[in-house]
């Protein structure tokens, strides 16, 4: 089974800091998504890496896809209230089928 | 913008009764799944289906079943539901010709038995 391990499990800050969060496993994927969930709505995709070592941007979001692609990282710069949320990774390994990560609960205070 | 909608958005129902959880989606995509999502812990794949009378169970076994009559619609059957089913029951749907695969969900269904 691949597992997934998402850190921290919460994450509380003050508007306008940087922050870092983290997706690892033992597994390598062939490709991993991070998705952001609002309270009372279903997760929608932010992004897909799938070459090792890729970055990828979305505007003040930097995902990064680790060299051995079993791991990744999402990069917040100067977060917003807007930011606020459940983020989630998820890996597909070679069947395909996506496995995710208990997810990361962010909080940003104005 | 996903076109992909849930019914129920909030049940609330006793012990030993049979609920349907419906879904649809308007894009046309041939894949569509099920998880169920509990409160710090991953999403775990109850059901899927890769086209219409295709169903297979998923990695976390549930009492559920589901149908896939039509390509739009999957909806999600308890007989008899138990508080144990309590739990927040999320739909997906994807195209076959998105590579690498990514997910369309509902806005959930939160399910409370009592």
């Amino acid at each position: 089974t691949q597992l997934l391990e998402q850190s921290p499990q919460f994450l509380s800050i003050q508007e306008g800091e940087n922050l870092t969060v983290y997706c690892n496993s033992s597994s390598v994927f062939s490709s991993l998504q991070w998705y952001r969930q609002e309270p009372g709505e279903g997760p929608v995709l932010l992004v897909t890496v799938v070459t090792g070592g890729e970055v990828k941007k979305l505007k003040r979001l930097t995902f990064q896809f680790g060299d051995a692609r079993k791991d990744s990282s999402l990069h917040i710069t100067a977060a917003q209230p807007g930011d606020t949320g459940l983020y989630l990774c998820a890996g597909a390994g070679a069947n395909s089928k996506l496995t995710f990560g208990k997810g990361i609960t962010l909080s940003v205070r104005p | 913008e996903a076109d992909i909608y849930q019914t129920p958005r909030y049940l609330v129902i006793g012990t030993g009764k049979k609920i349907t959880l419906e879904c649809s989606q308007t894009m046309g995509h041939d894949k569509m799944y099920w998880y169920q999502q509990d409160p710090g812990m991953e999403l775990h794949l109850i059901h899927y289906s890769y086209g219409v009378n295709s169903t297979e169970k998923g990695d976390l076994s549930s009492e559920s079943t589901v149908s896939r009559i039509r390509t739009e619609h999957f909806p999600l059957t308890l007989e008899s539901a138990r508080p144990s089913h309590t739990s927040q029951y999320l739909c997906a749907s994807t195209s076959t010709t998105f590579l690498p695969e990514k997910l369309f969900f509902g806005s959930g269904t939160q399910l409370s038995v009592l």
